[in-house]
């Protein structure tokens, strides 16, 4: 079973609308961690929310929110007021604390468009 | 800026050859990660270091590969044999010493590798 499954190849966002890019997990570990990065189209990978599995309450990062819900396994990002320059691939990552240490687990990934 | 660097950027090599790739990480960033991406897919883990020592190695990493951090900063990756299947990018990250909730790791720009 994937382990980080992200299920929308591409999504496209009018400029300053919102977007929510999904995200869902599978661990049996009880104390993970869940991040979200960016990678524009010049490669370079760009941290942008944490989640962990303990924390009560949503992770939010400047115009970036998670959407943690815990027994429903997904971790959705919420971008506000979406940009031109929020147009990269997204990826969803998993870091298992006791069964696989400090290796982060990535989805595929999700394209997002912001149109002007 | 003195964030994770990765040389060379771009190598296109002949089958058969082999090819050393270096990462330098954040100075003060005692754990170093190699990743792996192929095309239109998710970074895949490929080893990490805490200091010098190599904690964890993926499957991935068959025996043509070998990775070395000798004095607990700057690290290298040698494929030898390449192989077409060995095109990929090479992606380097560090994260700072256990203390971060987070365990966030910085990437680099990666190493595009190119087997003809």
């Amino acid at each position: 079973a994937q382990k980080i499954t992200q299920t929308q190849p591409g999504m496209f966002v009018q400029e300053k609308e919102a977007v929510t890019l999904d995200c869902t997990y599978d661990t049996s570990d009880p104390s993970y961690g869940l991040f979200w990065y960016k990678q524009p189209s010049s490669g370079e990978m760009i941290f942008l929310i944490y989640q962990g599995s303990y924390d009560q309450q949503n992770a939010t990062e400047g115009r970036y929110s998670l959407n943690f819900q815990k027994a429903r396994k997904s971790a959705n990002l919420v971008i506000s007021a979406s940009q031109l320059g929020d147009s990269a691939m997204y990826f969803c990552a998993m870091r298992e604390t006791e069964t696989s240490g400090s290796r982060l687990t990535f989805g595929e990934g999700t394209q997002l468009t912001v149109n002007p | 800026d003195t964030g994770v660097s990765q040389n060379p950027r771009h190598k296109i090599t002949k089958r058969g050859q082999n090819v050393t790739f270096r990462c330098d990480p954040i100075s003060e960033h005692n754990r170093l990660y190699w990743y792996r991406q192929t095309l239109g897919q998710g970074p895949e883990f490929l080893t990490y270091f805490q200091n010098e020592a190599q904690l964890e190695k993926s499957r991935l990493l068959s025996d043509r590969f070998s990775a070395e951090r000798p004095k607990g900063s700057f690290s290298t990756l040698e494929i030898q044999r390449t192989e077409q299947g060995d095109s990929a990018m090479y992606l380097c990250a560090s994260s700072p010493p256990k203390g971060g909730a987070t365990y966030e790791q910085y990437f680099g720009p990666g190493t595009r590798l190119t087997v003809t």
